[in-house]
């Protein structure tokens, strides 16, 4: 069965640093999702993705925050100066036109 | 603003107990996502729906567009179905983008 991959599966990094997060969607799929979840809290909408631009993005998605599919198979989630309260798991998703969503196995971001 | 509220927050059965968590919402939706998460943080879809009813093995979904409400049943509830289920909706045209729920906290004892 199809599946959405993500690297790395847990990311290490100190206060300010950049980072990317990396999925593979599944290959026929035509839209992107990035959704993160704080511990002990709920699944939050970042970002989705179709036809190669952001379609819409939630208030949480600022500056800091911007989503490149650099080769047309993998879709990246980068941070550019990190901050203690984006210590989250982070899902990628992707669907097609009408299907249900399939998620990635999320990385898990720890900023210290 | 979509709020989507799920009940009960917790929940501990016994293994072969009849499960239901329920999920409603407040605006109009297009589609209504049942997810899994387990304690490694994965999630995975259990159910799409729209209207009416969808049985898969033991899990059965519903949804009542007109009430905004959906339940979610486990049969035969056994240990590996212990979880978060999370209910998310979507809200239509051209995004489909996920409003979630808190989620359900499902622990079965055998």
């Amino acid at each position: 069965e199809p599946e959405v991959t993500q690297t790395p599966s847990h990311q290490v990094t100190q206060m300010g640093q950049e980072v990317i997060l990396r999925c593979v969607p599944i290959s026929n799929h035509l839209y992107f999702y990035w959704y993160r979840q704080i511990l002990g809290q709920k699944v939050e909408f970042l970002v989705s993705f179709y036809n190669n631009e952001i379609s819409e993005k939630s208030e949480i998605f600022d500056d800091q925050f911007s989503v490149e599919r650099p080769d047309g198979s993998n879709f990246t989630l980068k941070i550019r100066s990190t901050k203690l309260e984006d210590s989250a798991m982070y899902f990628c998703a992707s669907s097609g036109t009408g299907a249900g969503e399939y998620f990635g196995p999320g990385t898990r971001l720890t900023v210290t | 603003k979509n709020e989507v509220e799920q009940s009960p927050q917790n929940l501990t059965a016994q293994e072969g107990e009849f499960i239901t968590i329920n999920c409603s919402y407040s605006v109009g939706i297009s589609a209504l996502h049942w997810l899994q998460q387990h304690p490694g943080g994965g999630i995975v879809s259990l159910f799409m729906l729209s209207s009416g009813k969808k049985k898969h093995g033991r899990l059965i979904a519903t949804i009542n567009i007109q009430e905004k409400h959906s339940s979610l049943h486990i049969t035969a509830s056994h240990p590996r179905d212990s979880a978060v289920y999370i209910c998310a909706v979507q809200l239509g045209g051209s995004n489909y983008k996920l409003t979630f729920g808190k989620g359900t906290l499902l622990t079965v004892n055998p």
